[in-house]
């Protein structure tokens, strides 16, 4: 089971907006509305930012925001932070009935 | 406020077996899907394993069907994962989750216990 793909590192300016993307076919990622996102941090557990490709659970800041077109989903994040850097993953249902991850992305706030 | 606590990782020789514990509270536990999931040292999140809430369905990466087997008591408001014939690349912490969906593999997690580490090594 191949993992969704992103890209390995994504850098930008405190204020800037950066896009990550994840990269998946039709049996998985342009198939299904269930793509989600985490952050993680060093030593810490993945927290969820997006789920169902669009969606904020309470919380999360509204910096946050996820998009899909065809076999690609996208998480943005406007006005970056120092706190916002960090390893993202995206995740797709799959229609094997599990769940694939992505490759991660580490974004570096400059 | 929910908690998820894991147990049962350690060192265990290539080919052996372990067994992981997920002991959660703050939630009705029957009436939520589970998941697994790990993360080698140094890498990426892979999902591992997910089941229902009656514990009647499971699902499986093909990494690990036909040697991990899901299970939940209930009673006990416990998931575990049963870990038979160990690889060197199951080394990770394993993560439990639990799921915003009844079918744990199309579920976003927002609650995540705090890992339990298992090395497969000789």
């Amino acid at each position: 089971q191949s993992a969704l793909t992103q890209p390995a590192s994504v850098s930008g300016s405190p204020g800037q907006s950066i896009t990550i993307s994840c990269t998946g076919t039709s049996s998985d990622v342009g198939g299904y509305n269930y793509v989600s996102w985490y952050q993680q941090h060093p030593g810490k557990a993945p927290k969820l930012m997006i789920y169902d490709v669009t969606n904020r659970p309470s919380g999360v800041s509204n910096r946050f925001s996820g998009s899909k077109s065809g076999n690609t989903a996208s998480l943005t994040i406007s006005g970056l932070q120092a706190e916002d850097e960090a390893d993202y993953y995206c995740s797709s249902y799959r229609s094997s009935s599990t769940q694939v991850f992505g490759t991660g992305t580490k974004v570096t706030v400059l | 406020e929910v908690q998820l606590l894991e147990s049962g990782g350690g060192l265990v020789q290539p080919g052996g077996s372990l067994r992981l514990s997920c002991v959660a509270s703050g939630f009705t536990f029957a009436g939520y899907a589970m998941t697994w999931v790990r993360q080698a040292p140094g890498k990426g999140l892979e999902w591992v394993s997910g089941i229902s809430g009656s514990g009647g369905s499971t699902y499986y990466a093909d990494s690990v069907k036909g040697r991990f087997t899901i299970s939940r008591d209930n009673s006990k408001n416990t998931l575990y994962l049963q870990m038979n014939s160990l690889r060197a690349e199951d080394t990770a912490v394993y993560y439990c989750a639990k799921a915003s969906k009844p079918i744990a593999a199309a579920a976003s997690y927002v609650d995540w216990g705090q890992g339990t580490l298992v090395t497969v090594s000789s």
